[in-house]
């Protein structure tokens, strides 16, 4: 199947700063990619859709002041949680859209596990 | 209506046996039945997925049956391993856009 590399698999900070998740797709592009975000033993809930070249559509509850994305070429795609909180300490995975090779299907990064001290 | 409803919450399988795990829906409009298969600490992967227009798919050990009147589906593991263990999701979207994920199933399985 497709590829998608997230990273970093894991990251550590403050309360108060900003930690920036990258979502690459290393075999095709994807114009659309999908953020979640996962809490222990729970299912994946979607936090936003990333489109390229456009704004970010968020999830009903979701601060788009917080959680910032940008999809600024059809591989990439970032997510950057601003002033973390302990509360935002959780799994984020991404997901990307292929269209093309693999016939329209949906795969996931490996995601980052935040900590926020 | 967004909803996808899974079950069971978790299971337990001895190896060889098939395991099974259903999803229902309620939204007409979804097309596209992905399950995902994750291991902790790790992304979901994609194991195998349907759209309505077949009744069923089979990939390897993994079958997906899908019941378009019933508005559900499931998936069976045949053959079940130890290396099988991990939990399982369905999900459903529409035009393969935003997924919309069941609440997950444990399964493990023993030797």
């Amino acid at each position: 199947g497709a590829v998608v590399s997230q990273h970093p698999s894991w990251v550590i900070c403050k309360s108060g700063t900003s930690v920036k998740i990258e979502c690459r797709s290393l075999d095709f592009q994807a114009t659309t990619m999908f953020w979640y975000r996962q809490f222990p033993k729970q299912s994946l809930m979607l936090m936003a859709t990333s489109n390229e070249g456009s704004k970010a559509t968020y999830e009903q509850g979701v601060e788009k002041d917080k959680f910032l994305i940008n999809h600024a070429s059809l591989t990439l795609s970032t997510l950057t949680v601003t002033s973390a909180h302990p509360e935002d300490s959780s799994f984020y995975i991404c997901s990307a859209r292929d269209r093309g090779t693999h016939g329209e299907k949906l795969f996931f990064g490996s995601g980052t596990q935040l900590s926020v001290l | 209506q967004q909803q996808v409803k899974q079950s069971p919450q978790s299971l337990i399988v001895q190896k060889g046996g098939i395991s099974i795990i259903n999803c229902a829906y309620e939204n007409t409009a979804f097309d596209y039945f992905p399950w995902y298969q994750q291991f902790p600490g790790k992304g979901p992967a994609l194991l195998i997925a349907i759209r309505p227009d077949v009744s069923e798919k089979k990939e390897g050990r993994f079958t997906i049956s899908f019941n378009k009147s019933a508005k559900q589906f499931s998936l069976h593991i045949m053959d079940s391993q130890p290396g099988d263990s991990a939990t399982y999701f369905c999900a459903a979207s529409i035009n393969t856009d935003k997924l919309i994920f069941g609440t997950g199933t444990r399964l493990q399985v023993f030797p």
